[in-house]
């Protein structure tokens, strides 16, 4: 039981080139969710799935684009990269039961973009 | 703006002390509020929730208070040990999303 992977841990960019970030679970969530997290702004939501074949913007879309490819993956695609987008990247998926609801976090992707 | 809120980025305690972490909120429709652990180079991990119905919810050494009427949460470490040291956000929930805090460094002093 591997819990929320993500590939790859690194990657450095050129402005403008494009590459997706890929995330899956296995423990069967229904909800999944992309964060960018950047020093002194704590986690901040860029994307989710709330189950499999939809998916919302969150706080700070723009940039981004995501496909949950089925129950287990959900991407984050940079299309065109820029140097704002240099940031942590960590994907989650959530358990939601009557008594409690958290979020379980891959280890999360360094991104820098020259 | 900032619907959670950290106020304090770093906090020093000793070893076998109390540490006390604080929250605030905005949004009174919050749903869950929860607090995570993040070591460096590391995705963060859950450490303690509380429904917005509960005012108090302890597991072991940590404990999380709600106070509603103040938008505000703490979490208490009792008590601390060097391995505790770590960033802390507290996050909050409404529907599908989550809020989070900006963090806290916590560092307990063998």
């Amino acid at each position: 039981n591997a819990g929320v992977t993500q590939t790859p841990k690194f990657q450095v960019l050129k402005t403008g080139q494009s590459m997706t970030l890929q995330c899956a679970q296995d423990m069967n969530h229904n909800s999944m969710y992309w964060y960018r997290q950047d020093p002194g702004m704590g986690l901040r939501l860029i994307y989710y799935s709330a189950s499999e074949g939809t998916t919302d913007k969150g706080e700070v879309p723009n940039g981004y684009n995501v496909s949950r490819l089925n129950k287990r993956e959900f991407s984050l695609r940079l299309e065109s990269a820029a140097p704002s987008q240099t940031s942590v990247y960590f994907c989650a998926s959530r358990a939601y039961r009557a008594s409690t609801d958290t979020q379980y976090f891959g280890p999360g992707t360094r991104l820098t973009v020259l | 703006d900032q619907q959670v809120k950290q106020n304090s980025p770093s906090l020093s305690v000793q070893e076998g002390r109390i540490s006390i972490l604080n929250c605030d909120y905005t949004n009174s429709m919050f749903d869950y509020f929860l607090w995570y652990k993040k070591y460096p180079a590391e995705g963060p991990t859950f450490l303690i929730s509380i429904s917005s119905i509960k005012d108090k919810n302890e597991d072991g050494r940590f404990t999380v208070f709600l106070n509603k009427s103040a938008k505000h949460l703490s979490l208490h470490i009792v008590p601390s040990q060097p391995g505790d040291s770590a960033v802390y956000f507290c996050a909050a929930s409404e529907g599908n999303q989550f809020y989070f805090g900006t963090g806290t460094s916590l560092t307990v002093i063998p």
